[in-house]
């Protein structure tokens, strides 16, 4: 079984730039969540969709960040216009159930460095 | 709001040494816990999870942790380290009620030979 797949793996850019993250979570995973670790800080929550419906957007920092989920299979995270604050890892979790607590399965990450 | 100290940053252990890392929490109730480990171009894995009943948890590659409620902690721990444990780790906590989880800094261990 494939795991959640990220691309790219690496995107360096300019400052006021867009960038578009993708995420495939694992087949039939309908809990997609995106996380991000600044350089040095911890990995923090960024956002959580129920299939195609944004469950929790608590953590997106601001409006240059917009997140989407057609049809609740892959997802799309971009960044408009990037800043220089926005460098780091971004990781997407898939898990299979929302009720009680389920792992929640990794992919390797995104590393976005803003220039 | 929950929160979760990782105390060392770095820790180099010689190979076949035993390894304990540490894993504090702050939140009013028992949590579920977690302890991830990412290797070099990898995602995070799953190590372990604590939801409730033994507070002695084994994991996966040898590892264990253990919840102690009166210390607010759950140490990773593993008897021999393999050169191939070389990677960071990363203590996290879930909240009943809520899916996302709240990571420490992480640890990076170095295994010398």
């Amino acid at each position: 079984e494939a795991g959640v797949t990220q691309f790219p793996s690496h995107s360096v850019i300019e400052k006021g730039q867009t960038v578009t993250l993708r995420c495939d979570p694992i087949s039939g995973h309908d809990n997609l969540y995106w996380y991000r670790r600044v350089m040095g800080k911890e990995i923090k929550f960024l956002l959580h969709f129920v299939k195609e419906s944004k469950q929790d957007e608590s953590g997106m920092p601001n409006n240059r960040f917009l997140a989407e989920r057609t049809g609740g299979t892959y997802s799309t995270l971009k960044v408009q216009p990037a800043e220089l604050e926005d460098s780091g890892v971004y990781f997407c979790a898939s898990s299979l159930r929302t009720g009680g607590f389920t792992e929640q399965f990794f992919g390797p990450g995104t590393r976005l460095t803003v220039l | 709001a929950q929160s979760v100290t990782q105390p060392d940053i770095h820790i180099t252990v010689s190979e076949g040494a035993s390894l304990e890392l540490r894993c504090n929490y702050s939140y009013g109730a028992t949590p579920y816990l977690f302890w991830y480990v990412q290797s070099p171009g990898q995602g995070l894995q799953l190590l372990l999870k604590y939801f409730s009943g033994d507070t002695l948890v084994q994991g996966i590659k040898g590892f264990e942790a253990e919840f102690k409620r009166s210390q607010s902690s759950f140490n990773l721990r593993k008897p021999s380290v393999h050169w191939s444990d070389a990677a960071e780790y990363f203590c996290a906590v879930g909240v009943i009620g809520y899916s996302t989880l709240t990571f420490g800094k992480g640890t990076m261990l170095l295994v010398s030979p």
